[in-house]
């Protein structure tokens, strides 16, 4: 049963639009959510994070929302740049520094 | 900057081999964790540890062992490899202590058991 779940396993977007990835969640006890990057034989590299008790934070072109209520948590990425193109995967932490991740939405940003 | 290394990028290996996948990090961080990455799956929590010859298994941990001989180095066996186990393999580590949340991560070993 997976607890982080990202339902788009694939993005399209024009360069200079908005890029919007969502990830759904089911454990209540999860404090931190993260986003990594990943490029193709690369390792995942760290986004973006933003606590359970704040509902929005922003770095840059990236932002991301988390709806406590709805358990789910979104990134923005804005304006989209052909460099963004790669595997993005939604992370959520429980006690213990574990993370769970989701299954990755990759995302293709057209010049 | 943290640097994760991973000995191999690519492995072929038989059924029935033991393999071992190494990890290191130059960074002094208490967590070291072993995932591997499949489509669609995404990341899945093999093992991970929390300090020198300490282990927890994570998601995932059948057919898998690990060592940490030294703070640095984590290891990953596959006591005798199978068709079912070719993936992409990603080592990460991180600080300890309840603030620390960021996992930093290794390039993967893609490994591949015909």
């Amino acid at each position: 049963d997976q607890q982080v779940k990202q339902n788009s396993p694939s993005l399209s977007v024009q360069e200079g639009r908005i890029s919007i990835l969502n990830c759904d969640y089911t454990n209540s006890m999860f404090d931190y959510f993260l986003w990594y990057k990943k490029y193709p034989a690369e390792g995942p590299t760290f986004l973006i994070s933003i606590s359970s008790i704040k509902d929005k934070n922003e770095d840059g072109r990236f932002t991301v929302f988390l709806n406590k209520s709805a358990k789910h948590l979104s990134l923005h990425i804005v304006p989209s740049q052909p460099g963004d193109s790669a595997v993005y995967f939604c992370a959520a932490r429980t006690a213990g520094n574990k993370l769970t991740f989701g299954g990755g939405t990759r995302v293709l940003v057209k010049p | 900057d943290v640097k994760v290394t991973q000995s191999s990028r690519y492995l072929v290996k038989r059924t029935g081999e033991k393999v071992f996948l190494e990890c290191v990090q130059d960074m002094d961080h208490e967590n070291m964790f072993w995932y591997r990455q499949d489509p669609g799956l995404g990341l899945r929590l093999i093992y991970f540890s929390y300090d020198v010859k300490m282990k927890e298994k994570g998601d995932i941990p059948e057919g898998y062992s690990v060592s940490r001989e030294k703070k640095e180095r984590f290891s990953l066996i596959l006591e005798s490899a199978s068709t079912n186990q070719t993936s992409m393999y990603l080592c990460a580590s991180s600080l300890g202590g309840a603030d620390s949340y960021e996992q930093y991560f290794g390039p993967g070993t893609r490994l591949t058991v015909t």
